[in-house]
């Protein structure tokens, strides 16, 4: 059964450091992988999604990393801001499956200080 | 595009209640998802659909829970009898073909008193 791990659960640093949030999955068989954003008490948003061909996807000064073969991915932060403080949560479209269906973490909550 | 939409963005009930959550994906998504999000369990699927038909189901967790999706812009989530440990915050997300992510809507807060 597919599991997604995030650590570290919490985060905080100080306005401008370059950050690494860190995922990893037990099961090396997927479709895709995607970051998402939450604010509280909001929905998810969407940062990347790399797809299980792919090593990274960048966004501004997001930059994602997949490495299927060790089942783990990494979100990079370049020079953080108060706004980036939220939840970030990783998750992971299973092989075999819908291409649809997702396997969530619990999240990292990350809080940028000023 | 609007995104996904969902309603009532907030509901409180008493135990025993009917409780509706409603949900337009966006316009050309196949795929419609209804997750459930608490503190303890972290989002877990409920159920999903593929071109308005349920694919998995396997996550609801009891009878009291049911979901539709008569055509592709509308799904609802219904639990009849709600209960307290049905409190939760209650996504819908849809999905285009060919796994290029979901996206979500604002959610659902579900209060069962």
């Amino acid at each position: 059964k597919q599991e997604v791990t995030q650590i570290p659960a919490a985060l905080s640093v100080p306005e401008g450091e370059n950050l690494v949030l860190n995922c990893s999955f037990t099961d090396s068989a997927i479709y895709n992988l995607q970051w998402f954003r939450q604010d509280p008490g909001k929905g998810l948003t969407s940062l990347l999604l790399i797809q299980s061909s792919q090593r990274e996807q960048t966004s501004g000064r997001l930059n994602a990393s997949l490495d299927k073969s060790s089942g783990r991915s990494t979100l990079y932060i370049a020079a953080s801001q108060p706004g980036d403080s939220a939840t970030y949560l990783c998750a992971v479209s299973p092989a075999g499956g819908s291409q649809g269906n997702l396997i969530f973490g619990k999240g990292t909550k990350l809080s940028v200080k000023p | 595009d609007a995104g996904v939409i969902q309603s009532p963005r907030h509901e409180v009930t008493e135990m025993g209640q009917e409780v509706t959550l409603r949900c337009k994906p966006i316009s050309g998504h196949d795929y419609l998802f209804w997750y459930r999000q608490t503190m303890m369990r972290g989002l877990e699927l409920l159920i999903y659909f593929n071109n308005n038909v349920p694919i998995d189901d396997s996550g609801m967790p009891e009878d009291r829970f049911s979901a539709k999706m008569p055509n592709a812009s509308f799904s609802t989530l219904k639990i009849q009898p709600s209960e307290p440990r049905d409190s939760a915050v209650y996504f819908c997300a849809s999905s285009p073909p060919s796994g290029a992510g979901q996206y979500f809507g604002p959610g659902t807060r579900l209060t069962v008193t």
